[in-house]
C-alpha cells in the first residue's frame, strides 16, 4: 500500500524558533493535509492543499504541496509553547476517495520556553 | 467543520469481550470512516462506513472482527469483537462532507486486559 515518510520523527526547539517538517511518498497524492494531535484528543486539521505547487498559510503555519505531487512540507514560524504536540501529514490518493487518508508517522514537537 | 462526538471516550475491557463505539455527528455527512491508532503510532484506516449498506474494509481488517453500522447520515458504530491486548488502541471516527477534508472525533482510548 501507499506509505508516507514523515521527518523528522521528533524535534526539540526553543520558543521563538522556526520549525520545518516534511512528508514524501513514492506515489502521487492529489491532496495533502496537515493535522495536529494533542494528548487525549483526535487530530485537528491545520492546513489543506489541493494543487501541485500550492503554498497556503494559516497564521504562523505555512504548507506547500510539492510540484511532483509526491511531497509536502509544513513550516511553523516563531514557535510558542502551545505548538507542542504531534503533527501528521496525510494524503488522499484519488479525487474519488473523499476522506480516505494515508497518514505519515508523525513529528513530535517539543517547545522549551 | 462538523462537531463529532464519540462514546465512550475511554474504556478498559477484559479479553474475549466486545466493545461498541458510537460516533455522532451534528450534521449530515456524506462519508464516515473509522481509524485505529496503536500506541505511539500513526493512524490507519479500518473501513469506510457506508450508509445503508455494508462497510468497505481496508486490507488487514475484516467484518467479523470490526463490524460497523451506519443507519443514517449522522451516526455510526464500530464494534471491536473478541478483544485481545493487541486491540488496545485509540479508535477514531472521521467524517468528510464530500470534499477532501476529513475531520476527527476525540477518539476512544481502549485498553484490553
Amino acid at each position: 500500500g501507499q506509505q508516507l515518510n514523515q521527518s523528522p520523527q521528533s524535534m526539540f526547539i526553543q520558543e521563538g524558533e522556526d520549525v520545518s517538517m516534511n512528508c514524501t511518498s513514492s506515489s502521487i497524492f492529489n491532496t495533502w493535509l496537515w493535522y495536529k494531535q494533542d494528548p487525549g484528543e483526535g487530530p485537528v486539521l491545520l492546513i489543506a492543499l489541493y494543487k501541485a505547487g500550492e503554498l497556503t498559510s494559516n497564521g504562523r503555519l505555512t504548507a506547500q504541496f510539492g510540484i511532483t505531487r509526491k511531497d509536502s512540507f509544513l513550516n511553523i514560524s516563531a514557535s510558542i509553547p502551545s505548538d507542542v504536540g504531534i503533527y501528521f501529514c496525510a494524503g488522499q490518493a484519488s479525487r474519488t476517495s473523499y476522506g480516505k487518508l494515508t497518514f505519515g508517522q508523525g513529528t513530535i514537537l517539543t517547545v522549551h520556553p | 467543520s462538523a462537531v463529532i462526538s464519540q462514546k465512550p471516550s475511554r474504556d478498559i475491557c477484559q479479553r474475549g469481550t466486545s466493545l461498541t463505539i458510537q460516533c455522532q455527528v451534528d450534521s449530515q455527512v456524506t462519508m464516515m470512516f473509522w481509524y485505529r491508532q496503536q500506541p505511539g503510532q500513526s493512524l490507519t484506516l479500518i473501513a469506510t462506513a457506508n450508509q445503508g449498506s455494508e462497510a468497505t474494509y481496508e486490507s488487514g481488517f475484516v467484518i467479523d472482527k470490526f463490524p460497523i453500522s451506519r443507519p443514517n447520515l449522522t451516526f455510526s458504530t464500530l464494534t471491536v469483537s473478541n478483544m485481545s491486548p493487541e486491540d488496545s488502541s485509540i479508535y477514531l471516527c472521521s467524517v468528510s462532507g464530500g470534499n477532501t477534508e476529513a475531520f476527527f472525533g476525540q477518539g476512544t482510548r481502549l485498553t484490553v486486559v
